[in-house]
């Protein structure tokens, strides 16, 4: 079973430009979320999202857009990158709906550099 | 302000003898508690979870212990394994299933000695 795929795995930016970040899962869970770990520091919840067309923010969502057209799917785009987005991005999912206490999975991550 | 605390950043314990980590948390609405274990450049990795209707929960060498009234939580892993060495990182939902993602601690890094 892949599980969560997050695609690229490394990427180096220039300030100012934009991207996507993808990830797809093959679970079938509704709820999907997305992190980003710095240096010393836990995972802080940038988005999630609870089904298909639904999105929310979560902790640190400035810079940051993402939608959810299919259950399989959640990108993250970066619209100008900065600096400090300089992090390594995780996705992660959770079946959702009536399962309740379930674990979410995480993919392996992207790490991005922006310069 | 951070709702949950790995105060240790580093643990070193001998192969064969008991690791226990510990996290505390501040939000009272936290119902579902997880340990996550993670290596380098590779995504966490769930390791086991406790509900807080329960105080205790065990899956092979990992048991967790919930204290509600003290708003701490403990892994231990007996007998310490050299694999065992990686970031364990603490993480609380307020709902359950996490509809609204996860919040973390920092982690503890593990390093057990041979």
């Amino acid at each position: 079973n892949a599980g969560v795929t997050q695609t690229p795995k490394f990427q180096v930016l220039k300030t100012g430009q934009s991207m996507t970040l993808q990830c797809a899962q093959d679970m079938n869970h509704e709820y999907m979320s997305w992190y980003r770990q710095d240096p010393g520091m836990g995972l802080r919840l940038i988005h999630y999202s609870v089904g298909a067309g639904i999105t929310d923010q979560g902790e640190v969502p400035n810079g940051y857009n993402v939608s959810r057209s299919t259950t399989e799917d959640f990108p993250l785009r970066l619209l100008s990158a900065a600096p400090s987005q300089t992090s390594v991005y995780f996705c992660a999912s959770t079946p959702g709906g009536s399962a309740v206490n379930q674990p979410q999975h995480f993919g392996d991550g992207t790490r991005l550099s922006i310069l | 302000d951070q709702q949950v605390k790995q105060n240790s950043p580093s643990l070193s314990v001998q192969e064969g003898r008991i690791s226990i980590l510990n996290c505390d948390y501040t939000n009272s609405m936290f119902d579902y508690f997880l340990w996550y274990k993670k290596y380098p450049a590779e995504g966490p990795t769930f390791l086991i979870s406790i509900s807080s209707i329960k105080d205790k929960n065990e899956d092979g060498r990992f048991t967790v212990f919930l204290n509600k009234s003290a708003k701490h939580l403990s892994l231990h892993i007996v007998p310490s394994q050299p694999g065992d060495s990686a970031v364990y990182f603490c993480a609380a939902s307020a709902r359950g299933g996490g509809a609204d993602g996860l919040t973390f601690g920092k982690g503890t890094h593990l390093i057990i000695q041979p």
